[in-house]
């Protein structure tokens, strides 16, 4: 079956400090990959998403690239701010069952001023 | 425009008794989705809906578990005779279409905890 692994957090790093984590994902097809993103005190949302090989994901700073030679689609962002303080889950969709998602464990970053 | 909705926000149930966790996906929204989600873990699958017909509930832990969408709008889950093991979050989220291009919202969830 399809699975998601990503890195254990928490991961703690200082205001404009590069972030990196590590996802790397097992799917039977040719899955859509994500990141989403929950706040502290607020509901799951999507960061960013990729759909195809090479494909590269971004929004708020944050980049993701869908590497099907590695089955991998770790988020970077080049300066980290507070407020990217939170909990951040890497995802994929095979599209079966109307796109149903598989998420990773999830990796709580906390940025410090 | 209003986003997916979910009742009530924290549900304390003692062993044994049944609940029912209600969603109101985004108006129009045909796909709908549930989801469980323990503590420090990553969301687990648990039934789909397209409108009105439910078409995989392959996440469902038991037979206990139960979920409806009659009109193709709100959604409800029910667990019966609730064990401690049930203590989780619930999601719903819901989107326009039913492939990958369409981004899934949720909703804030549903903290159970069943003591």
């Amino acid at each position: 079956g399809n699975s998601v692994t990503q890195m254990e957090g928490p991961v703690t790093l200082s205001e404009e400090a590069f972030l990196t984590i590590n996802c790397t994902y097992t799917a039977t097809g040719y899955p859509s990959l994500f990141w989403y993103v929950q706040y502290p005190g607020e509901g799951l949302q999507l960061l960013l998403k990729a759909t195809k090989a090479d494909d590269k994901g971004s929004n708020k700073g944050f980049e993701a690239t869908y590497r099907k030679e590695t089955t991998s689609f770790h988020l970077e962002k080049g300066s980290v701010q507070v407020s990217d303080s939170a909990v951040y889950f890497c995802a994929l969709s095979e599209g079966a069952a109307g796109n149903k998602l598989t998420f990773g464990g999830g990796t709580r970053v906390l940025v410090k001023p | 425009g209003a986003g997916v909705s979910q009742s009530p926000r924290y549900k304390v149930a003692k062993r044994g008794q049944d609940v029912a966790l209600r969603c109101d996906p985004i108006s129009g929204h045909v796909s709908l989705f549930w989801y469980q989600q323990a503590l420090g873990q990553g969301p687990e699958f648990l039934t789909y809906f397209q409108n009105e017909a439910q078409l995989d509930k392959s996440g469902l832990p038991s037979d206990r578990f139960f979920a409806e969408r009659p009109e193709g709008s709100v959604s409800t889950l029910k667990i019966q005779r609730t064990q401690q093991e049930d203590s989780a979050v619930y999601l719903c989220a819901s989107s326009l279409g039913t492939v990958a291009t369409y981004e899934q919202y949720f909703g804030p969830g549903t903290r159970l905890t069943v003591t």
